[in-house]
């Protein structure tokens, strides 16, 4: 089991659906991220918040809109994505800050995404 | 901008038989390193990790990985696998302080042990 809880672990939404990806910790993280990890393909950094803001956005589209309400909750609200949009997501957080080094990164389980 | 590469992407072995992942990473400064692994169906999770001191670093389930600087590797070593090894490998770097809160992964191994 993992300390990071992410729902819905599936699912399947069409191209003008409105969705949101969740995810939670309890381990008292300040540093949270989204990767995007698509078959056979490693993860890939979406989204940092440090603190309960965005810290970074690796060129992501708008389509793809994240949010920290707290220092325990992450969302990724989801708006007219693509079929190729699909893929795992995956929520994590660390303990470190930037200076140190990010840390050991905790993975939730993901969301497994299908776009029609 | 930090890189790191995986040489192998398929590894078969027989059980009890050595294993050596080979990892090497693209940045001149102070760098922390990881392997995480990923059991099918389950969540991707530290293996071991370097920040400094001993290079030679020990993780979970009998893995160990060795840092050498002056190669820029950091490649992940088994005495003996076992079928419960079969799984998904990555070597990961963040790169002190450039890389900030970026950790960026290799594309990965995928190790599968015979039984």
């Amino acid at each position: 089991d993992t300390e990071v809880t992410q729902t819905p672990k599936h699912l399947v939404m069409g191209m003008t659906n409105k969705k949101s990806l969740k995810c939670e910790q309890h381990m008292g993280h300040r540093a949270m991220y989204w990767y995007k990890q698509k078959a056979k393909k490693p993860p890939e950094l979406m989204f940092v918040y440090s603190y309960e803001k965005l810290s970074i956005n690796e060129s992501v589209p708008s389509r793809f809109s994240p949010e920290c309400p707290n220092s325990s909750l992450l969302n990724l609200h989801l708006h007219a994505l693509q079929p190729e949009d699909s893929a795992l997501y995956l929520c994590a957080s660390s303990p470190r800050q930037a200076l140190a080094g990010t840390g050991e990164l905790f993975f939730g389980e993901g969301s497994r995404l299908t776009v029609l | 901008a930090q890189s790191v590469s995986q040489h192998n992407h398929h590894v078969i072995l027989s059980e009890a038989a050595s294993l050596e992942l080979g990892c090497n990473y693209s940045y001149g400064g102070t760098v922390n390193l990881f392997w995480y692994v990923q059991y099918p169906g389950q969540h991707l999770q530290l293996l071991l990790k370097y920040f400094s001191g001993d290079p030679l670093v020990k993780g979970i389930k009998g893995f160990e990985a060795e840092f050498i600087k002056s190669k820029f590797s950091f490649n992940l070593r088994k005495p003996s696998v076992q079928w419960s090894d079969t799984a998904e490998y990555f070597c990961a770097v963040n790169a002190i302080p450039t890389g900030g809160f970026k950790t960026i992964f290799g594309a990965g191994t995928r190790l599968f042990v015979k039984a």
